[in-house]
């Protein structure tokens, strides 16, 4: 089955660590996107990708580092510097940027 | 910017009652115009979309036009059932901007009682 795949579900962050979310997808889908979602609150947009090899900064992308080496790719690295990471994360793939876009799990993300 | 508005939630409805989740946008271009669905701990799941004026996105009984004069998209269902109790979300697009990422409300949790 095509799909987009979030792990771990539950990630736990000492202070000072940096940790990762990993995103995967299988759809064949050039564009990929990382949102935020914080408790009663909209989705915003960290980071995004329209092709490999290439990431935009999105409205909050400080504290926030991604990569994308593959097509079927795209990980999230939480830095030490964000302050604030308690947060659900949402990745999410499109076939071509503007069209419906096709969302993950979700991993939540907590601060030990 | 861009930016989308929705009705402030929870709003709890009882079984078989008439659904409307109000939505209006401001867009730098011409937009298209979506509605997600959001179950506890779950992902989002696109539930319809429009993407033109006058357009009508339907799916599982829930329906949304596109009024390009009111900037508006709101959702509508005619006997909401308790299986469709969960965050709803209204969202846009305009593909005339350099990024093109969905931009989205801050959603709207709908409650249906037995």
């Amino acid at each position: 089955d095509g799909g987009i795949t979030q792990s771990p579900k539950y990630l736990f962050r000492k202070e000072g660590q940096n940790v990762t979310l990993s995103c995967e997808q299988n759809l064949n889908h050039d564009a990929m996107y990382w949102y935020r979602q914080d408790p009663g609150q909209g989705l915003r947009l960290i980071y995004y990708s329209q092709i490999v090899n290439d990431f935009q900064k999105g409205d909050i992308a400080e504290g926030y580092s991604v990569s994308r080496e593959k097509k079927e790719s795209f990980p999230l690295t939480v830095t030490s510097a964000q302050k604030n990471p308690t947060a659900f994360y949402l990745c999410a793939s499109t076939p071509r940027p503007g069209e419906t876009q096709y969302f993950g799990p979700g991993t939540r993300l907590l601060v030990l | 910017g861009d930016s989308v508005t929705q009705m402030e939630g929870p709003v709890t409805l009882s079984e078989e009652a008439f659904l409307t989740i109000n939505c209006t946008y401001t867009a730098t271009g011409y937009p298209s115009l979506f509605w997600y669905v959001q179950y506890p701990g779950e992902g989002l799941q696109l539930l319809l979309k429009a993407t033109k004026a006058d357009d009508k996105g339907s799916n599982k009984g829930f329906e949304a036009t596109y009024r390009k004069e009111t900037t508006s998209f709101h959702l509508e269902k005619g006997s909401v059932q308790v299986s469709d109790s969960a965050v709803y979300f209204c969202a846009l697009s305009v593909m005339d901007t350099g990024r093109r990422a969905l931009t989205f409300g801050s959603g709207t949790r709908l409650q249906v009682q037995p």
